[in-house]
């Protein structure tokens, strides 16, 4: 049952570096979302899909870019890491159906930039 | 926007404790709740999912309550034991099912 994966689980940059993370699920779920979470400041949404080829912006979009060219995977792009970006970056991805619907978070990436 | 608050920010009980943990929200116009926990270092494992249509949800030790009129949900633990000791998240889906999250609470179950 792997579910919704994230690599790395761990990176560290040098500011201005750019790097990819990789989120993939295996449930064929239409909604999938990147939040990251820092102390204080509780889960806030940054970016999310409604289905491959549809993307949008949520609460803090800034500074990263993403893309959604199949079901499966999500991944987040830093375009020139900084130090603000230090972070637990987590994936969902949810299903709807019957008015309802579910969410499931991978087990994040810790990045820290230096 | 929904608003999603949770008090108490922090609680330790001795083991053995019922836990009372709470969730409010500002739009009553909700799909369904759902509980979240989280260890140190570690991902959301989701607990429970009540629906909109529901008042309450058991999963063993578990229960949630939800009162859509009042914008509350509360999750019960049963007989508490050190290994529930995580922060506990609520979160609401809104427009396309974007989460809205409570910032949690944290538990300490003292041996």
């Amino acid at each position: 049952n792997a579910g919704v994966t994230q690599t790395p689980k761990f990176q560290v940059l040098k500011t201005g570096q750019s790097m990819t993370l990789q989120c993939a699920q295996d449930m064929n779920h239409e909604y999938m979302s990147w939040y990251r979470q820092d102390p204080g400041m509780g889960l806030r949404l940054i970016h999310y899909s409604v289905g491959a080829g549809i993307t949008d912006q949520g609460e803090v979009p800034n500074g990263y870019n993403v893309s959604r060219s199949t079901t499966e995977d999500f991944p987040l792009r830093l375009l020139s890491a900084a130090p603000s970006q230090t972070s637990v970056y987590f994936c969902a991805s949810s299903y709807s159906g019957q008015g309802t619907t579910e969410a499931f978070f991978g087990q994040g990436t810790r990045l820290t930039v230096v | 926007k929904q608003e999603v608050t949770q008090i108490p920010a922090a609680l330790s009980v001795p083991e053995g404790e019922n836990l009372v943990l709470n969730c409010s929200f500002t739009d009553s116009a909700i799909y369904n709740l759902q509980w979240f926990r989280q260890d140190p270092g570690k991902g959301l494992t989701s607990l429970l999912l009540i629906q909109s249509s529901q008042r309450e949800q058991t999963s063993g030790r578990l229960n949630a309550s939800l009162d859509k009129s009042s914008g509350r949900s509360t999750l019960y633990i049963a007989a508490s034991q050190p290994g529930d000791s995580a922060t506990y998240l609520c979160a609401l889906p809104g427009d396309d099912y974007k989460l809205s999250f409570g910032a949690g609470t944290t538990v300490t179950v003292r041996a």
